[in-house]
């Protein structure tokens, strides 16, 4: 099972941020949060990830509570693009190399 | 640089019949997994390799699906036979060791229709 809850839906108006929340209570110490999206008809697409320090990239920031219980990814001016299914992920290292377990996801909407 | 290479895109069968799915990864990635997605669900992982070694066929159901990755490159991902409720959308991904984020490069997909 999937160790994060998302929201299933969110809205944002393009040119505005979106804020995606996730919890991750039960994340173990070595674990890291990833985040992915996916656009209708395509395979998944690697955004970005962290451990325990805010992280910022080309295409969205993420903020992990200091507790590391919970962790926001932020889209600082979203487009019609964006429009996709994000999915937050705890990803678990084991047997040689990782295993990423993808839970529902949140649908964005970004609306004109 | 190409990415994750998937054939077919779209596969309709009748219930009964095999399938076979083909995958060719983004060149000089080791590690190859094949997931599946039904409608409205995230993906869920059948089986990952490190070059041509099974190392997590854990959530394969091995009484009908079959994969296979002979040379360490591309794989085959085979349902025999199918039934009404592998019908989904079947996803190969590839990934290297050396990557920084290690993050996986998803190919677009293979959706199958088991009528």
């Amino acid at each position: 099972d999937a160790k994060t809850t998302q929201p299933t839906s969110m809205d944002c108006a393009e040119g505005r941020a979106a804020n995606l929340p996730c919890n991750h209570s039960t994340i173990s110490g070595n674990e890291y949060v990833y985040w992915y999206r996916q656009i209708h008809s395509q395979g998944p697409q690697y955004i970005i990830h962290g451990l325990k320090n805010n992280e910022t990239n080309e295409m969205a920031s993420l903020i992990i509570t200091e507790d590391r219980k919970s962790s926001t990814l932020i889209l600082p001016h979203a487009t019609l693009r964006d429009t996709a299914v994000y999915y937050c992920i705890v990803f678990m290292v084991y047997n040689q190399g990782g295993k990423l377990i993808f839970g529902q996801g949140t649908e964005l909407s970004v609306k004109p | 640089e190409a990415g994750v290479v998937q054939s077919p895109r779209y596969k309709i069968i009748e219930k009964k019949q095999p399938v076979a799915f083909w995958c060719n990864p983004i060149s000089g990635h080791n590690t190859l997994y094949w997931y599946l997605q039904n409608l409205g669900q995230g993906p869920e992982l059948l089986i990952r390799y490190e070059n041509e070694e099974a190392v997590d066929d854990s959530q394969l159901p091995k009484d009908r699906f079959s994969a296979e990755r002979l040379k360490g490159v591309d794989s085959t991902l085979k349902i025999q036979p199918a039934e009404l409720g592998d019908s989904a959308v079947y996803l190969c991904a590839s990934s290297s060791r050396t990557s920084a984020h290690n993050e996986q490069f998803f190919g677009p997909g293979t959706r199958l229709t088991v009528l």
